[in-house]
């Protein structure tokens, strides 16, 4: 397994602003996904955040709006832009250490917009 | 569209009894499949993978997977009332690029 650490748990935001969570693991991991939980919802995939390359987004999902940065094999960040309160949401960390094998998840970041 | 199909529950078992969830998914070619386990605000944890026919235990744990029927389950003996959550099945297919789709999950009760 792996120890993900995910930051912020928990934030209060202004509509039309902008969020970065930041995603750490403390080994070097093949896979990283993002993905929503909204409230009483299973989860959705928001896109693979690949090292040293664009991210690949899922249908409904553009870089626009949740850009995505994977600069080594430990870290990636997710972005919200220009919030508004339809974005308000659990944002969930993944990784898997090698391809294709289980996937683990971060404490969540839960997002509130107003 | 790959899709993987749960009942939402609630399911109710007494404790100390077995509980039983289900998943089906649609993807023929799907290759892997797990149980994950999530308390209300929490993230999902992995309890169980299970990549071929048959059954794994794990503690009071079962999976259950049947390719031909395209099902997987999940069995809980000796329920306790720290088990009641939600049981979210997730499977990984080629065909859906290695990434792992869940289903809606199942809202299990355990009740004293």
């Amino acid at each position: 397994s792996a120890v993900i650490s995910q930051k912020p748990s928990r934030d209060i935001c202004q509509r039309g602003t902008s969020l970065t969570i930041q995603c750490q693991v403390d080994s070097q991991v093949t896979m990283m996904f993002w993905y929503r939980q909204q409230p009483g919802q299973s989860l959705t995939l928001i896109a693979t955040a690949n090292q040293g390359s664009e991210a690949t987004y899922e249908s409904g999902f553009v870089i626009d709006k949740f850009p995505i940065s994977r600069p080594n094999l430990t870290f990636s960040t997710l972005t919200v832009s220009n919030m508004s309160p339809e974005d308000s949401s659990i944002y969930l960390c993944s990784v898997e250490v090698t391809s294709n094998t289980e996937a683990f998840f971060g404490q969540g970041t839960r997002l509130t917009v107003v | 569209q790959k899709e993987v199909e749960q009942n939402s529950g609630p399911l109710s078992v007494p404790e100390g009894a077995i509980a039983s969830l289900n998943c089906t998914y649609s993807d023929r070619g799907s290759q892997s499949f797990f149980w994950y386990r999530q308390y209300s605000g929490k993230s999902p944890e992995l309890i169980m993978s299970i990549y071929s026919n048959g059954d794994k235990e794990d503690g009071r744990f079962t999976a259950q997977l049947n390719k031909a029927s395209q099902y997987v389950s999940l069995l809980i003996r000796d329920s306790q009332p720290s088990d009641s959550a939600t049981y979210l099945c997730a499977v990984n297919s080629e065909g859906g690029g290695n990434k792992l789709t869940f289903g809606t999950g199942t809202q299990l009760k355990v009740e004293l």
